[in-house]
């Protein structure tokens, strides 16, 4: 079955608010994780990435957590705008000299005006 | 990203035609990959290739055929067009020299058998 998944299929945020997206993963081997947004007919963007040694990065209004020990990762989006409305993506490498991605299904964040 | 480039970007095309999806990168990368994206189903991956001559079949090759023919250069064929292969199709590249396994995408080709 599909290793990398999501909590919710969708996401309503009020402009203004911060915004949540989770992801569960359950290959403990895993050690580097991306965040993509796919904007509606465009292909995905890289957002941010973290690798299994860390537990929290910072980019520009975004932070990914990872919780190794539940297997989660989650990206959060300060300030949401309502060009944040898109599709997101979690992925994930699966170590062991991988080159592989594995996607999840995705959460589409919509953004109320 | 318009460092990865495809085309055609959209194509219609009938049952038992074959077909060639193209795509281009100016980044410099070793590895390129072709994906579907299907509602529902996310990213799969058809194939990959580290470089010229490496091809490596993904998840869902049956159907498929590729060819490098230059670092820079990835086609996906669909030798006889079937209606289930109607989807966006991706492609993306990663840079060996980056230490990263992060991929780029291209806009997409969104491809329809009639």
């Amino acid at each position: 079955g599909e290793s990398v998944g999501l909590h919710l299929p969708t996401l309503s945020v009020q402009e203004g608010d911060n915004s949540i997206i989770n992801c569960a993963y359950s290959n403990s081997a895993s050690d580097y994780f991306i965040w993509y947004k796919q904007e509606s007919g465009k292909g995905p963007q890289f957002i941010i990435d973290i690798r299994s040694n860390m537990d929290k990065r910072q980019g520009q209004r975004v932070t990914v957590l990872l919780n190794k020990t539940v297997k989660h990762l989650s990206l959060q989006i300060a300030a949401t705008q309502p060009g944040d409305s898109a599709v997101y993506f979690c992925a994930e490498n699966r170590g062991a000299g991988s080159y592989q991605l594995t996607f999840g299904k995705g959460t589409k964040l919509s953004v109320i005006p | 990203d318009a460092d990865v480039t495809q085309t055609p970007r959209n194509r219609i095309t009938k049952t038992g035609k074959r077909i060639m999806l193209e795509c281009s990168q100016t980044k410099g990368h070793d590895r390129m990959y072709w994906y579907r994206q299907d509602p529902g189903l996310g990213l799969r991956l058809i194939y990959y290739s580290f470089d010229v001559k490496d091809i490596n079949k993904g998840e869902i090759s049956d159907g498929y055929s590729v060819s490098r023919q230059a670092q820079a250069k990835f086609s996906l064929s669909l030798e006889s067009a079937i209606p289930n292969q109607t989807a966006l199709y991706f492609c993306a590249t990663s840079g060996l020299a980056e230490f990263t396994d992060t991929q780029y995408f291209g806009p997409g080709t969104r491809l329809t058998v009639l």
